[in-house]
């Protein structure tokens, strides 16, 4: 239990769907973060809040929309997605002026058909 | 491309010898360093980190090695247990932030009893 929740764990969806993922965060974070896990790369970062502001938005296509309506919850709203946005998404929260000691939720297992 | 790599995918150990994880960087700029150890569908957590003015950095059985000149990180854990298999994922870390971060591909360590 890192004090960071995710829903729904899997999610399967068509490419004309429209659904939400979201993260819930109990540790009195001040930021929070999107990241994508694909198979055999990286962990990418897609988006960041601070505060409940964007700050960062790495170059993310805007079938991905996040949302931050306080600092405890975000959201990433999908739409239109291709099967290759099928992926492991990964949400982390830290104090901001963290050395990146990052909490990280259980993940949303993502598959687009 | 690649600013931090774990060129082995995979690692196997028998139950009380040493693991030996590495994580190769390219980037000098990097100011610390973090590694983070993932169960099956759970999210990475963080396991223990290094500052780029250390050289190494224990706690308990994990042990993070820095060679600044070789651009080149290792995590050894002595005694391996079982409990120890997982994926480890080494990242790096530009500036303050969370959002500097960048990731490996992991490898998966498996601890035979």
């Amino acid at each position: 239990e890192t004090g960071v929740t995710q829903t729904p764990r899997h999610l399967v969806m068509g490419m004309t769907n429209k659904k939400s993922l979201k993260c819930e965060q109990h540790l009195g974070h001040n930021a929070m973060y999107w990241y994508k896990q694909s198979a055999k790369k990286p962990l990418e970062l897609m988006f960041v809040y601070n505060f409940k502001e964007q700050t960062e938005n790495n170059s993310v296509p805007s079938r991905f929309s996040p949302e931050c309506p306080n600092s405890s919850h975000l959201f990433l709203h999908l739409h239109t997605l291709q099967p290759e946005d099928s992926a492991l998404y990964l949400c982390a929260s830290d104090r901001r002026t963290g050395i990146g000691e990052l909490f990280f939720g259980e993940g949303s297992r993502l598959t687009v058909l | 491309d690649q600013q931090v790599k774990q060129n082995s995918p995979s690692l196997s150990v028998q139950e009380g010898r040493i693991s030996i994880l590495n994580c190769d960087y390219t980037n000098s700029m990097f100011d610390y360093f973090l590694w983070y150890k993932k169960y099956p569908a759970e999210g990475p957590t963080f396991l223990i980190s290094i500052s780029s003015i250390k050289d190494k950095n224990e706690d308990g059985r994990f042990t993070v090695f820095l060679n600044k000149s070789a651009k080149h990180l290792s995590l050894h854990i002595v005694p391996s247990q079982p409990g120890d298999s997982a994926v480890y994922f080494c990242a790096a870390r530009m500036g303050a932030g969370a959002n500097n971060l960048f990731f490996g591909t992991g490898t998966r360590l498996t601890v035979i009893p």
